[in-house]
């Protein structure tokens, strides 16, 4: 099952900040918070990860709570090209090799 | 930046035939994972390769067999295909685990969209 909970649905306006959270409240310590995204059809496409401290590139930014039990991706000018289910993992990664899916949050992106 | 190629893109087959799908990595990957996404449905974990050794397997049918090449290429090979095997089957890559420190990203390729008559 996955270690992740995240809201069914969320919308944002073409041109603002999208804040999607993830709740992980059973991670471990040697566990990262990856997040994908799937637009429709498409094969996932990899975001960021993080293990504790906040990450940026040049899609989003990955905030992790001091507690790690939760984090937020933020998509810093969201695009109607952002809509996509957007899917927060917890992993290993190193000797894990499995990605669990859970339901993820599909991202309304408004004109 | 070179990404994971699938092959074929689409595939139309009848109930009880055989499939082969193919996966080639991003190059200087050597670990392979295949998942299944159903209609509707998250994709879910079939079976991974390193070293053209499996390494995981997931809720994969006995119907269904893997290999990964020498050139790190795998194919997925489907028998008497049924119809709930329509479904789109994705393919990714990641680099060796014994060289990074920490975790290894996944990435992903376009998917193969099986469709069984």
């Amino acid at each position: 099952d996955a270690k992740t909970t995240q809201p069914p649905s969320m919308d944002c306006a073409e041109g603002r900040a999208a804040n999607l959270p993830c709740n992980h409240s059973t991670i471990s310590g040697n566990e990262y918070v990856y997040w994908y995204r799937q637009i429709h059809s498409q094969g996932p496409q990899y975001i960021i990860h993080g293990l504790k401290n906040n990450e940026t590139n040049e899609m989003a930014s990955l905030i992790i709570t001091e507690d790690r039990k939760s984090s937020t991706l933020i998509l810093p000018h969201a695009t109607l090209r952002d809509t996509a289910v957007y899917y927060c993992i917890v992993r290993v990664g190193w000797g894990d090799d499995k990605i669990i899916f859970g339901k993820g949050t599909r991202l309304h992106i408004l004109p | 930046a070179a990404g994971v190629i699938q092959s074929p893109r689409h595939l139309i087959k009848e109930k009880r035939e055989t499939a082969t799908l193919k996966c080639y990595p991003i190059p200087r990957h050597d670990t392979v994972y295949w998942y299944q996404q159903g209609p509707g449905q998250d994709p879910q974990f079939l079976i991974s390769f390193y070293e053209k050794m499996q390494s995981d397997k997931g809720s994969i049918p006995d119907r269904f067999s893997a290999q990964q090449f020498s050139d790190y290429h795998s194919e997925l090979n489907m028998s008497s295909l049924e119809l709930g095997d329509s479904a789109l089957y994705f393919c990714a890559s990641s680099y060796d685990r014994e060289r990074v420190r920490g975790t290894d990203t996944q990435y992903f390729g376009p998917g193969t969209r099986l469709t069984v008559l």
